[in-house]
């Protein structure tokens, strides 16, 4: 089955702990992005890869890394989380042209506390 | 910048009610258009697309025409189900000149359908 794969599904931590949430996905895509979606806001982009060892920062990037070592990963990274990355954040891929839908994961929710 | 703009909710409906969630957008070129679906503990799904002008993409009952003369692309459904109750994004997607090229979300509409 076409999917993409986010863990964990909810994680609860403490400001500055280094955290970790894995995507992955089975589509041969191109394309990967990472997506917080906070009420009121929508989905703000945070960082999206064209290809592999090819990632740009979106609108909202501070305090977040990710790394594309390949293809089917996109792992995103808080070095040092804060309270105010509480959020609900997706991994999506698409095909890698621009009128390609984005396929998303099911979601992580983060509380850092 | 490009920006989407779509109605705030929550958008409260009866079963077979006539829906439409009206969503707007600006850009400097020439977008393709989306409209996603999130149900509840999922991630968003896609609904249905349009890539040029005069476009219409469908799926599930639901309709939306890419109108380019008033960038627009609202999402409408001729009779509503309890089963449609859930939050609903517009979204384009344009090349950048850089070759690069980016999705942009509206805020969501939450709808609700009663039976």
């Amino acid at each position: 089955e076409a999917q993409v794969t986010q863990n964990p599904r909810y994680l609860i931590t403490v400001t500055g702990k280094k955290l970790t949430v894995t995507c992955s996905q089975n589509m041969n895509h191109e394309y990967m992005s990472w997506y917080r979606q906070d009420p009121g806001l929508g989905l703000r982009q945070i960082y999206y890869s064209m290809n592999v060892e090819a990632t740009d920062k979106g609108d909202v990037p501070e305090g977040y890394k990710v790394s594309r070592k390949e293809k089917r990963n996109f792992p995103l990274i808080l070095e040092s989380p804060s309270p105010n990355q509480t959020s609900l954040y997706f991994c999506a891929s698409s095909l890698g042209y621009y009128n390609s839908p984005l396929h998303f994961g099911n979601g992580t929710r983060l509380t850092v506390t | 910048g490009d920006s989407v703009t779509q109605m705030e909710g929550p958008v409260t409906l009866s079963e077979e009610a006539f829906l439409t969630i009206n969503c707007t957008y600006t850009a400097t070129g020439y977008p393709s258009l989306f409209w996603y679906v999130q149900y509840p503990g999922e991630g968003l799904q896609l609904l249905l697309k349009a890539t040029k002008a005069d476009d219409k993409g469908s799926n599930k009952g639901f309709e939306a025409t890419y109108r380019k003369e008033t960038t627009s692309f609202h999402l409408e459904k001729g009779s509503v189900q309890v089963s449609d109750s859930a939050v609903y994004f517009c979204a384009l997607s344009e090349r950048a000149t850089s070759g690069t090229y980016k999705y942009i979300f509206g805020t969501g509409t939450r709808l609700k359908v009663l039976a």
